[in-house]
């Protein structure tokens, strides 16, 4: 988990609330991700980003939004109109997206929301 | 599409004993593929990846994976299992995004129990 934070561990929503979870990295990557995790379902991309001020949908973006603002940045935000956002993300980060090298990824230690 | 298959939702192995994680491959082209391992309430950590050259590819705590293109395989393997490598194990594939940019695709994940 080292170089990548997340915050906060644990999130309790009420039902048509937006919050948003941090993901901060120190690793100096270009590329930054958002997966979400339901058990038996392994991990499903949510948006990433490339460089600053750029970010794409993945495969499960409706109801969330994110912002690449910073580098070191990228907050993923829950809406309302997730309809069912309980869920474990995670976070990760590698040096790149693009091109012929092939980079791991490199995760953040997660966030648990649950709805009330 | 780029797709990983992991079988066995559950794989028990004796302390002492090999273990084997299994995994298949779905690819265009050539298939760039990781193993990562999660323990509970933590984000993913990075094994190892194969991109080309050596069918066996060496990574963290031990664990080796076996590339078998005739087989579309890709098994992560250990020769002695620890009770502390009880955990879910993911395998992935790198896949196309568009743009000239890469994204990982993950299976559904391996839970491995080593019993004492």
């Amino acid at each position: 988990d080292g170089g990548i934070t997340q915050s906060p561990k644990y999130l309790f929503r009420k039902e048509g609330q937006n919050v948003t979870l941090s993901c901060e990295q120190n690793l100096n990557h270009d590329a930054m991700y958002w997966y979400r995790q339901d058990p038996g379902q392994g991990l499903r991309l949510i948006y990433y980003s490339q460089i600053v001020n750029d970010f794409q949908k993945g495969d499960i973006a409706e109801g969330y939004s994110v912002s690449r603002e910073k580098k070191e940045s990228f907050p993923l935000t829950v809406t309302s109109a997730q309809k069912n956002p309980t869920a474990f993300y995670l976070c990760a980060s590698s040096i790149g997206l693009a091109g012929g090298t092939v980079y791991e990824q490199f995760f953040g230690p997660g966030t648990r929301l649950t709805v009330l | 599409a780029q797709s990983v298959a992991q079988p066995e939702d559950q794989v028990n192995v004796a302390e002492g004993n090999p273990l084997t994680v299994k995994c298949t491959y779905s690819v265009s082209g050539n298939p760039y593929l990781f193993w990562y391992v999660q323990y509970p309430n933590r984000g993913l950590q990075f094994l190892l990846k194969y991109i080309t050259g050596d069918n066996l590819v060496k990574g963290s705590y031990g664990f080796e994976a076996e590339f078998n293109k005739s087989q579309t395989s890709f098994h992560l393997k250990k020769p002695s299992a620890l009770v502390s490598d009880s955990a879910l194990y993911f395998c992935a594939v790198r896949s196309y995004s568009g743009a000239g940019s890469y994204q990982l695709t993950f299976g559904k994940g391996t839970k491995l129990s080593v019993i004492p």
